[in-house]
């Protein structure tokens, strides 16, 4: 079955800089690709998704990247503002009826 | 509130006793997710449900757990003979069939056995 790695598992950054979170996939089918941000006590929320048949795709400062050669893609935050301090979660499912697979999430801190 | 509703929110029991939880999807969605999240981990998949109709279930799932949804709309989870292990945060999940591929998730039901 699919399994997604993501790294690191934890990040600080000042904020105003840009924060990079990496994941790969294992199965080549997978062919959707979202972002998740949970904060504290609260539900996941989806930030950004990507389809296999895009390799870029940006919403203000979050923008995703996909290498579907390398099974590599990435979530990329500019001018970090306190309020992004969350986990994120990347994941990626085969079809879209079907379940996702997350990773293990990144705890994200932005300093002051 | 029209999103994915959750309840109870907060589940306390003692080991060996059953528990079930139920989930509201947002009305017209007729996919209906079931995760399980430990601790400093993501969402695990536990089931899912297209209508009634439940379409998958995970190794997770062990024979204690069943999963309903007998009208296609609200879905129950029950977990019988509770063990400690099965501590965690239970996440319900709901999309349209036919649309967007985002799962909107509910608050989720925080389980913790003694």
């Amino acid at each position: 079955g699919e399994n997604v790695e993501q790294h690191p598992s934890t990040l600080s950054v000042q904020e105003g800089d840009s924060a990079v979170i990496k994941c790969t996939y294992s199965d080549s089918a997978s062919n959707y690709f979202p972002w998740y941000k949970q904060e504290l006590g609260k539900r996941p929320q989806l930030i950004i998704d990507i389809r296999s048949n895009v390799g870029e795709k940006k919403d203000q400062r979050i923008a995703v990247t996909l290498n579907k050669t390398a099974k590599h893609f990435s979530l990329h935050i500019t001018e970090t503002q306190p309020e992004d301090s969350a986990v994120y979660f990347c994941a990626a499912s085969i079809r879209r009826d079907d379940k996702i697979i997350f990773g293990k999430g990144t705890r994200l801190h932005i300093l002051p | 509130d029209t999103g994915v509703s959750q309840d109870p929110r907060h589940k306390i029991t003692k080991r060996g006793q059953n528990v079930t939880f139920r989930c509201d999807p947002i009305s017209e969605h007729n996919r209906l997710y079931w995760y399980r999240q430990t601790l400093g981990q993501g969402p695990e998949f536990l089931t899912y449900f297209q209508n009634e109709a439940q379409l998958e279930k995970s190794r997770l799932l062990s024979d204690r757990f069943s999963a309903e949804r007998p009208k296609g709309s609200f879905s129950t989870l029950e977990i019988q003979r509770t063990e400690q292990g099965d501590s965690a945060m239970y996440l319900c999940a709901s999309r349209r069939q036919a649309g967007g591929y985002e799962q909107y998730f509910g608050p989720g039901t925080r389980l913790t056995v003694t």
